[in-house]
């Protein structure tokens, strides 16, 4: 079976430009979670979705950033503008809805913002 | 509300010495536990996970944790160190009611010497 897909897995780009990630979560999971990971802050949970509406967004760091999740198959996380302190690596991670289920991550993408 | 803390950003060990993690969480609910593994530039992917069927949990690659209820802990350990097994370790808490999103520990980097 797939595992998540995410893409890009690099993206370096300038200050100001939109940024835009993607994720296919693995088929038949209702609930889909991006963080983004720093050496400073560590794993931080910006947003969660279950069957495709967004739960929990207080983790979004501000009104540049914003995820969408138009179908159980397909999520986005953009961007814009750009800060170099967003420079990071951004997974996303799906699993089946419950408590007791593991998150399934993918390779994330390592974002570089100049 | 739950929170993990894991003691110790980086242990050391030697090859072939006991691997000892430390996990401390606190819970208002009884908790689904889990330890993760990330290698280099891939995602976080499930090293074993406590959901109240047996209090000692076995995993991938020879790792076990222990649910110790009266110490709030879920150490990992493994009793041989093998080289393959440098990398991060996150401990995650899942409440057993509510959300179901997971707080994970800040990680903690095993480095194994020859």
């Amino acid at each position: 079976d797939a595992g998540v897909i995410q893409s890009p897995r690099h993206e370096v780009t300038e200050m100001g430009q939109e940024v835009t990630l993607r994720c296919k979560p693995i088929s038949g999971h209702n609930s889909l979670f991006w963080y983004r990971q720093t050496m400073m802050r560590g794993l931080e949970l910006l947003i969660y979705f279950n069957n495709n509406v967004p739960i929990d967004d207080s983790g979004m760091p501000e009104d540049r950033f914003s995820a969408k999740m138009p179908n159980a198959s397909f999520s986005t996380l953009k961007i814009q503008p750009s800060e170099p302190r967003d420079s990071a690596v951004y997974f996303c991670a799906s699993s089946p809805t419950g408590a007791n289920q593991p998150q399934h991550f993918g390779d994330g993408t390592r974002l570089s913002i100049l | 509300a739950q929170s993990v803390t894991q003691l110790g950003s980086h242990v050391s060990v030697s090859e072939g010495a006991l691997v000892l993690l430390r996990c401390n969480y606190s819970s208002s609910v009884p908790p689904y536990l889990f330890w993760y593994v990330q290698y280099p530039n891939q995602g976080l992917q499930l090293l074993l996970k406590y959901t109240s069927a047996a209090t000692l949990v076995k995993g991938i690659n020879g790792f076990e944790a222990e649910f110790k209820k009266s110490e709030t802990s879920f150490h990992l350990t493994k009793p041989s160190a093998h080289m393959s097994d440098a990398a991060e370790y996150f401990c995650a808490v899942s409440p057993s009611g509510g959300s179901y999103i997971p707080t994970f520990g800040r990680g903690t980097s095993l480095i194994v010497h020859p």
